[in-house]
């Protein structure tokens, strides 16, 4: 079964730091692009960073930039996302989600884990 | 990163077609046949239900259907299903960046 599993959320103050994880299995880790997609309590979507499989091209929102990176180990089938200087506006749900071709459907992206909970508060 | 434009409600009765629309620029969907939608139910992860404009992927019902007209890109569905309420999210790739649209609820009434 083709399955993502995030971790590392929680609570952090502001100023923290945080790093998530996602567990792939069920495909070739290493084929596709990964991303980090989140939604702020009761908002709407927003893209984070996206890694190309080659683990090299990264883009970051840049409400991010500068603060979180992307990477892969692929020897753990892992994405991850450090987070750093959160601020409030950080709280939300983030998602990891796997592209659906291996190239092109840039957009794209039909597998999603169930979210971990990011809440960055005093 | 400005979002796309999306209604932020829609309605239908059950065997109804209603259309969901998402305005970008000709920066974004006006150049980039790049443009996918996502539909979902609340407290659930995103579901990937058109790529590429216009592409189902795997399993998707062929009631669903997406097009485009210069900076708009649409989503159609037919033969509403009480199952089809939920949110929907275009979004768009760019060179220098991904935007989703603001969200279209829609109603099964």
């Amino acid at each position: 079964e083709v399955q993502l599993v995030e971790s590392g959320g929680g609570l952090v103050q502001p100023g923290g730091s945080l790093r998530l994880s996602c567990a792939a299995s069920g495909f070739t880790f290493s084929t596709y692009a990964m991303a980090w997609v989140r939604q702020a309590p009761g908002k709407g979507l927003e893209w984070v960073s996206v890694i190309n499989n080659n683990g090299v091209n990264t883009y970051y929102a840049d409400s991010v930039k500068g603060r979180f990176t992307i990477s892969t180990d692929n020897s753990k089938n892992t994405l991850y996302l450090q987070m750093s200087s959160l601020r409030a506006e950080d709280t939300a749900i983030y998602y990891c989600a796997k592209r659906y071709c291996s190239s092109s459907c840039l957009v794209a992206f039909d597998i999603w884990g169930q979210g971990t909970m990011v809440t960055v508060s005093s | 990163q400005s979002a796309l434009t999306q209604p932020a409600s829609v309605s239908g009765s059950p065997g109804q077609s209603i259309t969901i629309s998402c305005t970008g620029t000709s920066s974004d969907v006006g150049v980039y046949n790049s443009v996918s939608w996502y539909q979902q139910h609340p407290g659930k992860a995103p579901k990937l239900m058109i790529y590429d404009v216009s592409n189902r992927p795997s399993g998707v019902s062929d009631r669903f259907s997406g097009s485009k007209s210069g900076n708009t890109a649409s989503l159609t569905i037919s033969g509403l299903q009480a199952g089809d309420g939920a949110d929907y999210y275009c979004s768009s790739y760019t060179s220098t960046t991904r935007v989703f649209g603001g969200g279209t609820k829609l109603t099964v009434l």
